[in-house]
């Protein structure tokens, strides 16, 4: 079974602080990893992926297959950061590509 | 930019009523998707569809479910008996153009309906 965990459901930083957002996955093949995002108000869209090992506003995430985490990082959070970010998981091509997300972490940026 | 579009934006029926949500996918789209959230809960996986049939589907897509793609362009996904708990936000999702594999194709979301069983 496949499975998304994020430890925190809250987070709350100033603006210019680092941030980082935890997800821990379980599963037993390689998977993909995702981080998706939604402001308020708009729709969820992909923010990065593992796979493409790119920064996107400034974020940047790292697959760590011996601690099975796939942490969300900005090093200063900007106001504008502030939204609900999602973790998700795509198993092999066995499995197809249901996405199987965590529970969320509403990240707030205060000025 | 395309988008995956969604009608209603808000739906409310009756306990025992059927449902019928609609959804567009971006157009050269192959892979289509239904989840739902339940208010306060995680985003859970519903039902995966390719080349006119069900490719995956989870365990709460059981026989009061169905989607249809009934004229190449609209995605729809129907509940025919509503219960209390089926009361969630339904998103739809696509992916995937020819000469990809599944798995590297990110999902388009649309905005959701939020679907209210009284």
């Amino acid at each position: 079974a496949q499975r998304v965990t994020q430890p925190e459901k809250l987070l709350s930083v100033f603006k210019g602080a680092p941030v980082e957002l935890k997800c821990n996955y379980s599963y037993s093949g390689s998977p993909e990893l995702f981080w998706y995002v939604q402001y308020s108000r708009q729709r969820l869209q992909l923010l990065l992926r593992h796979i493409s090992r790119e920064s996107i506003k400034g974020f940047t995430a790292d697959l760590n297959k011996g601690e099975t985490s796939f942490h969300l990082k900005k090093p200063f959070a900007q106001e504008e950061d502030s939204a609900m970010y999602y973790c998700a998981l795509s198993g092999g091509e066995t499995s197809g590509s249901r996405l199987t997300f965590g529970e969320g972490t509403q990240l707030t940026v205060n000025p | 930019e395309p988008e995956v579009t969604q009608t209603p934006s808000h739906q409310v029926t009756q306990m025992g009523q059927e449902v019928i949500l609609r959804c567009v996918p971006i157009s050269n789209h192959l892979y289509f998707y239904w989840y739902r959230q339940i208010l306060g809960q995680k985003v859970e996986f519903l039902v995966s569809f390719y080349n006119n049939e069900i490719s995956e589907k989870s365990e709460i897509f059981d026989d009061q479910f169905s989607v249809e793609r009934p004229d190449g362009s609209n995605f729809t996904l129907k509940i025919r008996s509503t219960k209390l708990e089926d009361s969630a936000m339904y998103f739809c999702a696509s992916s995937g153009t020819s000469g990809r594999p599944i798995l590297y194709n990110e999902q388009f979301f649309g905005p959701g309906t939020r679907l209210t069983v009284l």
